[in-house]
Protein backbone atom coordinates (compact mmCIF):
# COMPACT_ATOMS: atom_id res chain seq x y z
CA UNK A 1 0.00 0.00 0.00
CA UNK A 2 0.79 3.29 -0.38
CA UNK A 3 1.86 6.08 2.15
CA UNK A 4 2.08 9.81 1.91
CA UNK A 5 4.36 11.86 4.24
CA UNK A 6 3.56 15.48 4.61
CA UNK A 7 6.63 17.39 6.95
CA UNK A 8 5.22 19.39 9.37
CA UNK A 9 1.80 20.12 10.26
CA UNK A 10 1.82 23.82 10.55
CA UNK A 11 3.82 25.90 8.34
CA UNK A 12 3.67 29.99 8.82
CA UNK A 13 5.18 32.10 6.37
CA UNK A 14 5.24 36.18 6.07
CA UNK A 15 3.13 37.69 3.28
CA UNK A 16 5.67 37.90 -0.15
CA UNK A 17 7.74 34.84 1.25
CA UNK A 18 8.40 31.65 -0.59
CA UNK A 19 6.17 28.43 0.28
CA UNK A 20 7.43 25.16 0.25
CA UNK A 21 5.40 22.27 1.45
CA UNK A 22 7.38 19.23 1.65
CA UNK A 23 5.41 15.59 0.48
CA UNK A 24 7.40 12.61 0.13
CA UNK A 25 5.65 9.12 -1.24
CA UNK A 26 6.47 5.41 -0.86
CA UNK A 27 5.95 3.58 -4.39
CA UNK A 28 7.94 1.40 -6.59
CA UNK A 29 6.21 2.33 -9.52
CA UNK A 30 5.86 6.31 -11.07
CA UNK A 31 2.95 7.17 -9.34
CA UNK A 32 0.13 9.35 -10.02
CA UNK A 33 0.31 12.16 -7.48
CA UNK A 34 -1.70 15.54 -6.66
CA UNK A 35 -2.04 18.30 -4.65
CA UNK A 36 -5.52 19.41 -3.26
CA UNK A 37 -6.27 22.56 -0.95
CA UNK A 38 -8.96 22.66 1.63
CA UNK A 39 -10.17 26.49 2.24
CA UNK A 40 -11.90 26.89 5.99
CA UNK A 41 -15.27 24.71 6.05
CA UNK A 42 -15.03 24.03 2.35
CA UNK A 43 -13.82 20.52 0.00
CA UNK A 44 -11.30 19.85 -1.58
CA UNK A 45 -9.93 21.61 -4.78
CA UNK A 46 -7.59 19.88 -6.84
CA UNK A 47 -4.17 22.36 -7.14
CA UNK A 48 -2.38 20.50 -9.63
CA UNK A 49 -1.35 16.80 -10.54
CA UNK A 50 1.18 14.59 -12.24
CA UNK A 51 -0.01 11.86 -13.96
CA UNK A 52 4.04 11.01 -15.63
CA UNK A 53 4.14 13.65 -18.52
CA UNK A 54 6.71 17.28 -17.21
CA UNK A 55 7.86 16.53 -14.39
CA UNK A 56 7.26 20.31 -13.53
CA UNK A 57 3.62 20.59 -12.99
CA UNK A 58 1.89 24.22 -12.37
CA UNK A 59 -1.23 24.75 -11.02
CA UNK A 60 -3.78 27.39 -10.04
CA UNK A 61 -3.32 30.34 -8.36
CA UNK A 62 0.40 30.48 -8.87
CA UNK A 63 1.74 27.39 -7.30
CA UNK A 64 3.84 24.30 -8.81
CA UNK A 65 5.56 21.23 -7.88
CA UNK A 66 8.68 19.25 -8.86
CA UNK A 67 8.25 15.36 -8.95
CA UNK A 68 11.63 14.25 -8.21
CA UNK A 69 11.73 10.42 -8.81
CA UNK A 70 15.49 9.72 -7.35
CA UNK A 71 13.87 11.41 -3.87
CA UNK A 72 10.39 10.13 -4.01
CA UNK A 73 9.14 13.63 -3.24
CA UNK A 74 6.74 16.49 -4.59
CA UNK A 75 7.11 19.35 -3.07
CA UNK A 76 4.59 22.20 -3.52
CA UNK A 77 5.76 25.71 -3.68
CA UNK A 78 4.51 29.23 -4.41
CA UNK A 79 7.14 32.01 -5.20
CA UNK A 80 4.94 34.70 -3.09
CA UNK A 81 2.74 33.55 -0.57
CA UNK A 82 -0.51 35.68 0.00
CA UNK A 83 -3.08 36.06 2.39
CA UNK A 84 -5.75 34.24 0.74
CA UNK A 85 -3.28 30.86 0.52
CA UNK A 86 -4.21 30.66 4.00
CA UNK A 87 -5.42 27.25 4.08
CA UNK A 88 -5.00 23.43 4.60
CA UNK A 89 -3.11 21.47 2.01
CA UNK A 90 -2.99 17.47 1.27
CA UNK A 91 -0.72 15.95 -0.71
CA UNK A 92 -2.16 12.64 -2.42
CA UNK A 93 -0.64 9.56 -4.40
CA UNK A 94 -2.87 7.29 -6.42
CA UNK A 95 -2.62 3.34 -6.18
CA UNK A 96 -4.20 1.03 -9.02
CA UNK A 97 -6.40 -1.39 -7.08
CA UNK A 98 -6.06 -4.09 -9.76
CA UNK A 99 -9.08 -6.14 -8.36
CA UNK A 100 -11.38 -3.46 -8.68
CA UNK A 101 -9.42 -1.58 -12.19
CA UNK A 102 -9.48 1.77 -10.11
CA UNK A 103 -7.33 3.89 -9.17
CA UNK A 104 -7.56 5.25 -5.22
CA UNK A 105 -6.33 7.86 -3.08
CA UNK A 106 -3.99 7.83 -0.28
CA UNK A 107 -3.91 10.72 1.57
CA UNK A 108 -1.11 12.97 3.57
CA UNK A 109 -2.21 14.26 6.84
CA UNK A 110 -2.23 17.59 5.60
CA UNK A 111 0.19 21.06 6.25
CA UNK A 112 -1.83 23.81 7.54
CA UNK A 113 -0.18 26.88 6.02
CA UNK A 114 -0.45 30.49 7.51
CA UNK A 115 0.48 33.60 5.88
CA UNK A 116 1.19 36.37 8.20
CA UNK A 117 0.75 40.31 7.05
CA UNK B 1 -23.12 21.46 -13.83
CA UNK B 2 -23.31 21.00 -9.63
CA UNK B 3 -20.80 19.04 -9.59
CA UNK B 4 -20.80 16.75 -6.36
CA UNK B 5 -23.65 17.62 -3.41
CA UNK B 6 -23.67 16.29 -0.08
CA UNK B 7 -26.92 16.57 2.09
CA UNK B 8 -27.08 17.38 4.93
CA UNK B 9 -23.78 19.79 5.53
CA UNK B 10 -24.66 19.39 9.27
CA UNK B 11 -25.99 16.88 11.41
CA UNK B 12 -26.30 15.46 15.03
CA UNK B 13 -26.70 12.25 16.19
CA UNK B 14 -27.33 10.66 19.46
CA UNK B 15 -25.23 7.52 20.01
CA UNK B 16 -27.30 4.79 18.47
CA UNK B 17 -29.44 6.29 15.86
CA UNK B 18 -29.06 5.87 12.06
CA UNK B 19 -28.94 8.07 9.15
CA UNK B 20 -28.19 8.27 5.60
CA UNK B 21 -25.65 10.46 4.23
CA UNK B 22 -26.55 11.58 0.52
CA UNK B 23 -24.13 12.14 -2.46
CA UNK B 24 -25.21 12.72 -6.14
CA UNK B 25 -23.25 14.06 -8.53
CA UNK B 26 -24.39 15.05 -12.18
CA UNK B 27 -21.34 14.43 -14.54
CA UNK B 28 -21.91 10.96 -15.70
CA UNK B 29 -18.55 9.59 -13.53
CA UNK B 30 -18.47 6.25 -12.46
CA UNK B 31 -16.16 5.96 -9.74
CA UNK B 32 -17.36 7.09 -6.79
CA UNK B 33 -16.10 7.07 -2.98
CA UNK B 34 -17.05 8.66 0.73
CA UNK B 35 -13.94 9.41 2.42
CA UNK B 36 -13.59 10.74 6.38
CA UNK B 37 -11.71 13.46 7.52
CA UNK B 38 -10.50 13.75 10.93
CA UNK B 39 -7.98 16.08 12.55
CA UNK B 40 -4.27 14.78 11.97
CA UNK B 41 -5.30 11.82 10.14
CA UNK B 42 -5.74 13.73 6.78
CA UNK B 43 -8.61 11.57 4.73
CA UNK B 44 -9.71 8.00 4.97
CA UNK B 45 -11.78 6.01 2.50
CA UNK B 46 -14.54 4.40 3.99
CA UNK B 47 -16.09 2.95 0.98
CA UNK B 48 -16.38 3.37 -3.38
CA UNK B 49 -17.94 2.00 -6.01
CA UNK B 50 -16.57 2.07 -9.71
CA UNK B 51 -20.74 1.28 -11.01
CA UNK B 52 -23.67 0.88 -10.80
CA UNK B 53 -24.17 -1.88 -8.60
CA UNK B 54 -20.48 -2.23 -7.82
CA UNK B 55 -19.52 -1.36 -4.18
CA UNK B 56 -16.36 -2.37 -2.14
CA UNK B 57 -14.47 -1.22 1.32
CA UNK B 58 -11.90 1.27 2.12
CA UNK B 59 -9.71 1.40 5.22
CA UNK B 60 -12.18 2.08 7.58
CA UNK B 61 -15.43 0.48 6.69
CA UNK B 62 -16.63 -0.81 9.87
CA UNK B 63 -20.09 0.57 10.87
CA UNK B 64 -21.51 1.92 7.06
CA UNK B 65 -23.17 1.16 4.28
CA UNK B 66 -23.00 1.72 0.32
CA UNK B 67 -25.27 0.90 -2.38
CA UNK B 68 -25.23 2.46 -5.67
CA UNK B 69 -28.28 2.17 -7.61
CA UNK B 70 -27.79 4.61 -10.31
CA UNK B 71 -24.37 6.40 -11.27
CA UNK B 72 -25.72 9.55 -9.76
CA UNK B 73 -26.13 8.69 -6.67
CA UNK B 74 -23.70 6.97 -4.02
CA UNK B 75 -25.58 7.29 -0.05
CA UNK B 76 -23.61 6.48 3.26
CA UNK B 77 -25.33 4.96 5.95
CA UNK B 78 -24.35 5.22 9.47
CA UNK B 79 -26.61 2.04 10.99
CA UNK B 80 -26.08 2.77 14.53
CA UNK B 81 -24.28 5.94 14.90
CA UNK B 82 -21.44 5.78 17.33
CA UNK B 83 -19.44 8.85 19.01
CA UNK B 84 -16.17 7.78 17.21
CA UNK B 85 -18.33 8.59 13.69
CA UNK B 86 -17.84 12.09 14.78
CA UNK B 87 -16.02 13.43 11.56
CA UNK B 88 -16.35 15.33 8.45
CA UNK B 89 -17.89 13.00 5.18
CA UNK B 90 -16.73 14.15 1.90
CA UNK B 91 -17.75 12.17 -1.32
CA UNK B 92 -16.16 12.53 -4.14
CA UNK B 93 -16.49 11.40 -8.28
CA UNK B 94 -14.06 10.54 -10.60
CA UNK B 95 -14.18 10.00 -14.74
CA UNK B 96 -10.69 8.43 -15.33
CA UNK B 97 -11.29 5.51 -12.79
CA UNK B 98 -9.55 7.93 -10.10
CA UNK B 99 -6.20 8.23 -12.25
CA UNK B 100 -6.78 12.33 -12.95
CA UNK B 101 -8.06 12.89 -9.52
CA UNK B 102 -11.28 12.73 -7.59
CA UNK B 103 -13.62 15.92 -7.73
CA UNK B 104 -14.92 16.12 -4.45
CA UNK B 105 -18.60 17.81 -2.59
CA UNK B 106 -18.60 20.33 -0.19
CA UNK B 107 -18.48 17.89 2.88
CA UNK B 108 -21.18 16.70 5.91
CA UNK B 109 -20.19 17.64 9.41
CA UNK B 110 -21.29 15.05 11.26
CA UNK B 111 -21.61 14.95 15.38
CA UNK B 112 -22.63 12.14 17.46
CA UNK B 113 -23.49 12.85 20.92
Amino acid sequence: AQSVTQLGSHVSVSEGALVLLRCNYSSSVPPYLFWYVQYPNQGLQLLLKYTSAATLVKGINGFEAEFKKSETSFHLTKPSAHMSDAAEYFCAVSDLDSGAGSYQLTFGKGTKLSVIP
Amino acid sequence: NAGVTQTPKFQVLKTGQSMTLQCAQDMNHEYMSWYRQDPGMGLRLIHYSVGAGITDQGEVPNGYNVSRSTTEDFPLRLLSAAPSQTSVYFCASSYSRGRDGYTFGSGTRLTVV
